[in-house]
């Protein structure tokens, strides 16, 4: 993988739902992976920085999990609010660089 | 209080003229970024900058010209602009050159040429 790539692009689900999602990108010259949350008419958010191998973390109903070796980090949402409609960004840092390299996102839209 | 400030929020010009956006980032941050989202919605590097020097300086026309008045600052000069300009332009700041430390992101300034 040279790209990060973000799957689903969009996801439609309903209030109560629990979700997730997928980051793939490079493993090669790994160094950090981040993870945003976007709202609409607003800037990304930082929502974590993993950086290790099994790196798994939790802010509330999200968390995230990270596999370096394979390249993949996924991120779960328990019991979906309308307030997590939004973009997920993931964004891949490899070492060597200062460059931050974006995913084009997952859409999350939250029915009530 | 805004962290990361970024004028104006709108910008509807003609083709050929120049224009300026400026950001403004008061988290004490070292380093600063331009991103332009393509058409396809994607956040891509255009400059990144360390202590007011040029660390990042990607493919990116010479009609497009960072300065870094100081570390605070980050303002994005176009010249002659095309239509193929129109997007949106997103500055951004983070402690540690983008690294471990996350990207702190102004709201955005869409650009239209007409």
């Amino acid at each position: 993988i040279l790209n990060v790539e973000q799957s689903p692009q969009s996801l439609h689900v309903q209030e109560g739902d629990s979700t997730n999602f997928t980051c793939s990108f490079p493993s090669s010259n790994f160094y950090a992976l981040h993870w945003y949350r976007w709202e609409t008419a607003k800037s990304p958010e930082a929502l974590f920085v993993m950086t290790l191998n099994g790196d798994e973390k939790k802010k509330g109903r999200i968390s995230a999990t990270l596999n370096t070796k394979e390249g993949y980090s996924y991120l779960y949402i328990k019991g979906s609010q309308p307030e997590d409609s939004a973009t997920y960004l993931c964004a891949s840092l490899t070492t060597g660089g200062f460059k931050t390299i974006f995913g084009a996102g997952t859409r999350l839209f939250v029915k009530a | 209080d805004t962290a990361v400030s970024q004028t104006p929020k709108y910008l509807v010009t003609q083709m050929g003229n120049d224009k300026s956006i400026k950001c403004e980032q008061n988290l004490g941050h070292d380093t600063m970024y331009w991103y332009k989202q393509d058409s396809k919605k994607f956040l891509k590097i255009m400059f990144s900058y360390n202590n007011k020097e040029l660390i990042i300086n990607e493919t990116v026309p010479n009609r497009f010209s960072p300065k870094s008045p100081d570390k605070a600052h980050l303002n994005l000069h176009i010249n002659s602009l095309e239509l193929g300009d129109s997007a949106v332009y997103f500055c951004a700041s983070s402690q540690e050159q983008g690294r471990r430390s996350p990207l702190h992101f102004g709201n955005g300034t869409r650009l239209t040429v007409t």
